[in-house]
Protein backbone atom coordinates (compact mmCIF):
# COMPACT_ATOMS: atom_id res chain seq x y z
CA UNK A 1 0.00 0.00 0.00
CA UNK A 2 0.89 3.60 -0.20
CA UNK A 3 2.93 5.02 2.43
CA UNK A 4 3.42 8.41 3.69
CA UNK A 5 4.20 11.10 1.21
CA UNK A 6 5.36 14.71 1.57
CA UNK A 7 4.70 17.54 -1.03
CA UNK A 8 6.89 19.52 -2.39
CA UNK A 9 9.67 17.30 -2.23
CA UNK A 10 12.16 20.69 -2.20
CA UNK A 11 11.21 24.21 -1.32
CA UNK A 12 13.36 27.30 -1.72
CA UNK A 13 12.46 30.18 -0.66
CA UNK A 14 13.67 33.56 0.44
CA UNK A 15 14.32 34.92 3.68
CA UNK A 16 11.23 36.33 5.59
CA UNK A 17 8.53 34.61 3.58
CA UNK A 18 5.71 32.29 4.57
CA UNK A 19 5.78 28.27 3.17
CA UNK A 20 3.70 25.25 4.29
CA UNK A 21 4.82 21.92 3.94
CA UNK A 22 2.01 19.07 3.75
CA UNK A 23 2.54 15.64 4.88
CA UNK A 24 -0.17 12.62 3.95
CA UNK A 25 0.34 10.04 5.75
CA UNK A 26 -0.54 6.30 5.54
CA UNK A 27 -4.61 5.76 5.44
CA UNK A 28 -5.87 4.68 9.06
CA UNK A 29 -2.71 5.79 10.75
CA UNK A 30 -4.01 8.14 13.90
CA UNK A 31 -0.97 9.24 14.84
CA UNK A 32 1.27 12.03 13.44
CA UNK A 33 4.66 13.15 13.56
CA UNK A 34 6.70 15.94 12.22
CA UNK A 35 10.74 16.14 12.58
CA UNK A 36 13.07 18.12 11.47
CA UNK A 37 16.85 16.79 10.45
CA UNK A 38 19.40 19.34 10.00
CA UNK A 39 22.13 18.34 7.98
CA UNK A 40 24.50 15.95 9.35
CA UNK A 41 22.28 14.83 12.24
CA UNK A 42 19.63 12.95 13.19
CA UNK A 43 16.12 13.83 13.11
CA UNK A 44 14.73 16.12 16.30
CA UNK A 45 11.07 15.87 17.13
CA UNK A 46 8.68 19.19 16.45
CA UNK A 47 5.02 17.97 17.25
CA UNK A 48 3.46 15.36 17.52
CA UNK A 49 -0.37 14.54 16.54
CA UNK A 50 -3.76 11.88 18.05
CA UNK A 51 -5.99 12.84 16.09
CA UNK A 52 -6.65 16.00 15.07
CA UNK A 53 -5.65 17.65 18.25
CA UNK A 54 -1.55 18.33 18.70
CA UNK A 55 -0.59 16.32 21.83
CA UNK A 56 3.05 16.79 22.00
CA UNK A 57 4.00 20.18 20.56
CA UNK A 58 7.43 20.67 23.01
CA UNK A 59 10.07 20.49 19.97
CA UNK A 60 8.21 23.29 17.86
CA UNK A 61 11.56 25.96 17.85
CA UNK A 62 9.57 28.95 18.32
CA UNK A 63 6.31 30.42 17.60
CA UNK A 64 6.98 30.96 13.96
CA UNK A 65 5.99 27.55 13.48
CA UNK A 66 2.53 26.13 13.79
CA UNK A 67 1.29 22.52 12.51
CA UNK A 68 -2.30 22.02 12.04
CA UNK A 69 -4.73 17.99 11.14
CA UNK A 70 -8.00 19.38 10.77
CA UNK A 71 -9.57 16.36 9.74
CA UNK A 72 -7.26 13.84 11.49
CA UNK A 73 -5.43 12.67 8.02
CA UNK A 74 -3.38 15.54 6.33
CA UNK A 75 -1.44 17.32 8.24
CA UNK A 76 0.50 20.63 7.10
CA UNK A 77 3.39 22.62 8.75
CA UNK A 78 3.48 26.24 8.29
CA UNK A 79 6.07 28.83 8.91
CA UNK A 80 6.22 31.91 9.02
CA UNK A 81 8.99 34.66 8.66
CA UNK A 82 11.28 31.96 7.38
CA UNK A 83 15.08 32.48 8.46
CA UNK A 84 18.02 30.86 6.81
CA UNK A 85 18.87 28.48 10.25
CA UNK A 86 15.12 26.52 9.20
CA UNK A 87 16.59 25.27 5.92
CA UNK A 88 16.50 21.49 6.91
CA UNK A 89 14.96 18.42 5.64
CA UNK A 90 10.92 18.03 7.46
CA UNK A 91 10.14 14.53 7.78
CA UNK A 92 6.79 13.48 8.86
CA UNK A 93 6.15 9.83 10.24
CA UNK A 94 2.92 8.21 11.04
CA UNK A 95 1.95 5.66 13.20
CA UNK A 96 -0.82 3.37 13.53
CA UNK A 97 -2.03 4.28 17.52
CA UNK A 98 0.74 6.23 18.72
CA UNK A 99 3.06 5.25 21.80
CA UNK A 100 5.56 2.10 21.15
CA UNK A 101 4.14 1.65 17.70
CA UNK A 102 6.08 1.49 14.75
CA UNK A 103 6.94 5.21 13.31
CA UNK A 104 7.09 5.22 9.09
CA UNK A 105 8.75 7.89 7.54
CA UNK A 106 7.70 10.06 4.83
CA UNK A 107 10.69 10.87 2.51
CA UNK A 108 10.52 14.14 3.65
CA UNK A 109 10.63 17.98 2.36
CA UNK A 110 14.32 19.96 1.80
CA UNK A 111 13.78 23.31 2.92
CA UNK A 112 15.90 26.29 1.65
CA UNK A 113 16.04 29.61 2.80
CA UNK A 114 17.78 31.98 0.94
CA UNK B 1 22.36 19.11 22.45
CA UNK B 2 22.11 15.09 21.36
CA UNK B 3 21.21 13.05 24.38
CA UNK B 4 21.84 10.16 21.92
CA UNK B 5 25.88 10.10 20.88
CA UNK B 6 26.80 7.81 17.99
CA UNK B 7 30.08 6.45 17.45
CA UNK B 8 31.83 6.36 14.90
CA UNK B 9 30.35 9.02 12.65
CA UNK B 10 31.79 7.90 10.01
CA UNK B 11 33.10 4.47 9.16
CA UNK B 12 34.24 3.27 5.37
CA UNK B 13 35.52 -0.49 5.06
CA UNK B 14 35.66 -2.75 2.29
CA UNK B 15 33.34 -5.23 1.73
CA UNK B 16 33.93 -8.43 3.63
CA UNK B 17 34.57 -6.26 6.90
CA UNK B 18 32.87 -6.81 10.17
CA UNK B 19 31.88 -3.90 11.76
CA UNK B 20 30.23 -1.77 15.40
CA UNK B 21 28.28 1.43 15.83
CA UNK B 22 27.84 2.33 19.48
CA UNK B 23 24.67 4.43 20.82
CA UNK B 24 25.21 6.18 24.29
CA UNK B 25 23.29 8.11 26.22
CA UNK B 26 23.14 9.17 30.25
CA UNK B 27 19.40 9.20 30.12
CA UNK B 28 17.77 5.60 30.60
CA UNK B 29 15.08 4.55 27.65
CA UNK B 30 11.96 2.32 27.67
CA UNK B 31 12.83 1.53 24.01
CA UNK B 32 16.04 2.01 21.59
CA UNK B 33 15.07 1.93 18.03
CA UNK B 34 17.76 1.42 15.24
CA UNK B 35 17.15 3.14 11.83
CA UNK B 36 19.11 3.48 8.25
CA UNK B 37 18.24 6.35 5.75
CA UNK B 38 19.13 6.60 2.59
CA UNK B 39 20.08 9.71 0.10
CA UNK B 40 16.44 11.50 -0.10
CA UNK B 41 14.77 9.08 1.96
CA UNK B 42 12.94 8.99 5.56
CA UNK B 43 14.53 7.02 8.25
CA UNK B 44 13.07 2.78 7.84
CA UNK B 45 13.25 1.38 10.87
CA UNK B 46 15.39 -2.25 11.68
CA UNK B 47 14.96 -3.39 14.99
CA UNK B 48 13.48 -2.34 18.32
CA UNK B 49 15.01 -3.63 21.53
CA UNK B 50 12.92 -2.90 25.04
CA UNK B 51 14.50 -5.68 27.70
CA UNK B 52 17.71 -4.64 29.05
CA UNK B 53 20.53 -6.79 27.83
CA UNK B 54 18.53 -7.96 25.10
CA UNK B 55 19.83 -9.24 21.68
CA UNK B 56 17.99 -9.07 18.46
CA UNK B 57 19.59 -10.49 15.33
CA UNK B 58 18.52 -9.70 11.71
CA UNK B 59 20.51 -11.83 9.14
CA UNK B 60 24.13 -10.17 9.04
CA UNK B 61 23.00 -7.45 11.70
CA UNK B 62 23.16 -8.04 15.56
CA UNK B 63 21.65 -5.50 17.78
CA UNK B 64 22.07 -5.42 21.90
CA UNK B 65 20.71 -3.28 24.05
CA UNK B 66 22.65 -2.36 27.20
CA UNK B 67 22.03 -3.57 30.94
CA UNK B 68 20.81 -0.01 31.92
CA UNK B 69 19.02 0.80 29.03
CA UNK B 70 21.52 3.51 28.24
CA UNK B 71 23.14 2.24 25.64
CA UNK B 72 22.83 0.08 22.45
CA UNK B 73 25.25 -1.52 19.69
CA UNK B 74 24.74 -2.33 16.01
CA UNK B 75 27.07 -5.19 14.74
CA UNK B 76 27.23 -5.97 10.76
CA UNK B 77 29.38 -9.74 10.19
CA UNK B 78 30.42 -9.30 6.51
CA UNK B 79 29.22 -6.05 5.15
CA UNK B 80 28.35 -5.74 1.74
CA UNK B 81 28.26 -2.72 -0.82
CA UNK B 82 24.41 -2.72 -0.16
CA UNK B 83 24.99 -1.84 3.95
CA UNK B 84 25.98 1.70 2.95
CA UNK B 85 23.54 4.11 4.88
CA UNK B 86 23.26 6.06 7.47
CA UNK B 87 22.51 4.45 10.46
CA UNK B 88 20.49 6.14 13.46
CA UNK B 89 19.54 4.76 16.82
CA UNK B 90 16.52 6.46 18.67
CA UNK B 91 15.15 6.47 22.16
CA UNK B 92 11.64 6.71 23.67
CA UNK B 93 12.13 8.27 27.14
CA UNK B 94 9.26 6.47 29.55
CA UNK B 95 6.29 8.64 29.74
CA UNK B 96 7.55 10.17 26.04
CA UNK B 97 7.26 7.16 24.39
CA UNK B 98 5.92 9.11 20.98
CA UNK B 99 8.62 11.28 20.99
CA UNK B 100 11.68 9.74 19.64
CA UNK B 101 15.47 11.59 20.39
CA UNK B 102 17.60 10.43 17.76
CA UNK B 103 21.41 9.90 18.00
CA UNK B 104 23.38 11.98 14.86
CA UNK B 105 23.64 9.56 13.17
CA UNK B 106 26.38 7.30 11.81
CA UNK B 107 27.69 7.11 8.04
CA UNK B 108 28.64 3.91 6.69
CA UNK B 109 30.14 3.50 3.21
CA UNK B 110 31.43 -0.11 1.93
CA UNK B 111 33.54 -0.30 -0.82
CA UNK B 112 33.05 -3.09 -3.17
Amino acid sequence: GAGVSQTPSNKVTEKGKYVELRCDPISGHTALYWYRQSLGQGPEFLIYFQGTGAADDSGLPNDRFFAVRPEGSVSTLKIQRTERGDSAVYLCASSSAGGADTQYFGPGTRLTVL
Amino acid sequence: TQLLEQSPQFLSIQEGENLTVYCNSSSVFSSLQWYRQEPGEGPVLLVTVVTGGEVKKLKRLTFQFGDARKDSSLHITAAQPGDTGLYLCAGAISGSARQLTFGSGTQLTVLP
